[in-house]
């Protein structure tokens, strides 16, 4: 079957960086998507990526590593408004989206 | 500028009574999804249109059905809903190019309560 994994919750403080993990078991690879949303609302993208490497967004970027089946989502310089749940998606061989649970992210003062 | 709105934001239903969640699009992407998503969990794509054509998945209760009258609107109707039915729904569009980085532009969901 195909799986995507990310940490349930994780905390962490006002002005540092967090690292939000994911992994993923999927039939086949085209693709991979960051989505934040914050509690009841809807998802907004945050990234792609479909190649190895770091992609750089402003206070957000995203990694991949196709060989492993492993991404990360780094947010430096925290804000309270950072507090939200990233969601880790994967594009499928069907160019279906597998979707993750998604990622509880705490932002404390 | 709300590209894709959905209508109502929240929605309370009786168990077994017919209710309509709509979805309309500025966007005129030629893709349009319905997600059903519970707390904390990972969104459940229902069914989605490529155009006219439509994709039920394998898993969606035949109690949900939906309708594309044309580009702009999409429709989720629940024939008889279930406490199980409560959840938020989450209509999505893309433009397809076929290449995988079409990334999907959400509404704002509607929030269904069953009582």
């Amino acid at each position: 079957g195909q799986n995507i994994d990310q940490p349930t919750e994780m905390t962490a403080t006002e002005g540092a960086i967090v690292q939000i993990n994911c992994t993923y078991q999927t039939s086949g690879f085209n693709g991979l998507f960051w989505y934040q949303q914050h509690a009841g609302e809807a998802p907004t993208f945050l990234s792609y990526n479909v190649l190895d490497g770091l992609e750089e967004k402003g206070r957000f970027s995203s990694f991949l590593s196709r060989s492993k089946g492993y991404s990360y989502l780094l947010l430096k310089e925290l804000q309270m408004k950072d507090s939200a749940s990233y969601l880790c998606a994967v594009r499928d061989s069907n160019y279906q989206l597998i979707w993750g649970a998604g990622t509880k992210l705490i932002i404390k003062p | 500028d709300a590209m894709v709105i959905q209508n109502p934001r929240y929605q309370v239903t009786q168990f077994g009574k017919p209710v309509t969640l709509s979805c309309s699009q500025t966007l005129n992407h030629n893709v349009m999804y319905w997600y059903q998503q519970k707390s904390s969990q990972a969104p459940k794509l229902l069914f989605h249109y490529y155009d006219k054509d439509f994709n039920n998945e394998a898993d969606t209760p035949d109690n949900f059905q939906s309708r594309r009258p044309n580009t702009s609107f999409c429709f989720l109707d629940i024939r008889s809903p279930g406490l199980g039915d409560a959840a938020m729904y989450l209509c999505a569009t893309s433009r397809h190019t076929g290449t995988g980085n079409e990334k999907l532009f959400f509404g704002s969901g509607t929030q269904l309560s069953v009582l």
